[in-house]
């Protein structure tokens, strides 16, 4: 089983509408989650830590549901320049390393 | 965040040849780490570089095919050695921040002939 699986759509909104999309991960002893934004061509860019009790920046909300193993990132009101792809990030520890494990990201398309 | 540079931004290079990747950050920081991403792939971490130490290779990837460098808390270098096509790829390197997070360079797009 992978560390983290993502549908990895894509998902055409429609400006303004809302878009929510959900990943699952392996690890769990996994403490620490994660949205990062990436944008064709570009680096990988923090959107977001995930906190236990679901939390809120601007128009996303990540919740967290440990018992389940999933994450969630909701965009409401999308805007055109909302269009990326969101990637799941998951630290996982092995053999006493810490490491990050991504998904391959939830590509989402905003149309005009 | 710190701020991180990358080069080359992109090369590309004829196989069996070795490129050299430097990555530079603004800042002293403990972790450096280098990732893979191959066309509609997620990000694979290669290996973690720690100042004065060894990297820490993961599994499928071997020091003598990507040598790392680590001389100092603000500089590291990834060498992708014995280049084929399949090597072709973006190279990212990160560092630690708070918490867990990392942050990333700009990459460097490899394209092996």
């Amino acid at each position: 089983r992978k560390e983290v699986e993502q549908d990895p759509g894509p998902f055409n909104v429609p400006e303004g509408a809302t878009v929510a999309f959900n990943c699952t991960y392996s690890n769990s002893a996994s403490q620490s989650f994660f949205w990062y934004r990436q944008d064709c061509r570009k680096e990988p860019k923090l959107l977001m830590s995930v906190y236990s009790s679901g939390n809120e920046d601007g128009r996303f909300t990540a919740q967290l549901n440990r018992a389940s193993q999933y994450i969630s990132l909701l965009i409401r009101d999308s805007k055109l320049s909302d269009s990326a792809t969101y990637l799941c990030v998951v630290n996982v520890h092995v053999y006493g390393n810490n490491r990050l494990a991504f998904g391959k990201g939830n590509q989402v398309v905003v149309i005009p | 965040s710190a701020v991180i540079s990358q080069k080359p931004s992109r090369d590309i290079c004829q196989r069996g040849t070795s490129l050299t990747i430097q990555c530079q950050v603004d800042s002293q920081v403990t972790m450096m780490f280098w990732y893979r991403q191959q066309p509609g792939q997620s990000l694979t971490l290669i290996a973690t570089a720690n100042q004065g130490s060894e990297a820490t290779y993961e599994s499928g990837f071997v020091i003598d095919k990507f040598p790392i460098s680590r001389p100092n808390l603000t500089f590291s270098t990834l060498t992708v050695s014995n280049m084929s096509p399949e090597d072709s790829s973006i190279y990212l390197c990160s560092v630690d921040g708070q918490s867990d997070t990392q942050y990333f360079g700009p990459g460097t797009r490899l394209t092996v002939l």
